[in-house]
């Protein structure tokens, strides 16, 4: 099993309302990432966890809220978000967040903000 | 971050040969990575070089390294219109952050 899982798959919103962007694997990694990608750019990198405690925090605003409730799930929580927040988000895995094994990423969950 | 330069656009027939290049500026990087992004798809690890290596071979995929001018490239034997997609050259910055080109599209003619 090497998949990354993203629900939904598509989510459109208002600004006013809260709704969480769900992550899983079950490969056994210990370190989770939550990326923001727009289109015709890459991937940017918005929080990592490692062993379910957050290690990064790139100066992401605090509307989005990020939660690892165990070390197979990654959660992002989203509330009073802005029409630029509009994009593709990516989880992805890896064994840890230091031995630079490969990153393993999901299909992304595609956000409209309205 | 790390600047990793690539080039944006290829089109190329069914049946030939692609090649995509790329230029990375860490010279420590431990790893340097190929991902393929299918349209409305999530980012897929084609295929990865340590960086003591010169040349890595995967049924129709080699990827060459060259450390001295820090140039990445990779070549698809026999493009098919299933390589349609954006290919992303990746390099590690530290920890295991990633450093992404800008991505190379390639279309496939059939």
């Amino acid at each position: 099993d090497t998949e990354v899982t993203q629900t939904p798959k598509h989510l459109v919103m208002g600004m006013t309302n809260k709704k969480s962007l769900k992550c899983e694997q079950h490969m056994g990694h210990r370190a989770m990432y939550w990326y923001k990608q727009k289109a015709k750019k890459p991937p940017e990198l918005m929080f990592v966890y490692s062993y379910e405690k957050l290690s990064i925090n790139e100066s992401v605003p605090s509307r989005f809220s990020p939660e690892c409730p165990n070390s197979s799930l990654l959660n992002l929580h989203l509330h009073a978000l802005q029409p630029e927040d509009s994009a593709l988000y990516l989880c992805a895995s890896s064994l840890d967040w230091v031995s630079n094994q490969p990153q393993h990423f999901g299909d992304g969950t595609r956000l409209s903000i309205l | 971050g790390e600047d990793v330069e690539q080039s944006l656009f290829l089109s190329v027939r069914e049946g030939d040969s692609s090649v995509i290049n790329c230029t990375y500026t860490d010279s420590s990087s431990t790893y340097l990575y190929w991902y393929k992004q299918e349209p409305g798809a999530g980012l897929q690890l084609l295929t990865y070089i340590f960086s003591n290596m010169d040349m890595k071979q995967d049924q129709r995929l080699t990827v060459l390294l060259n450390k001295k001018d820090k140039h990445l490239s990779l070549r698809i034997a026999d493009t098919q219109t299933g390589d349609s997609a954006i290919y992303f050259c990746v390099e590690t910055e530290g920890n295991n952050r990633l450093a992404f080109g800008k991505g190379n599209q390639v279309v496939v003619i059939p």
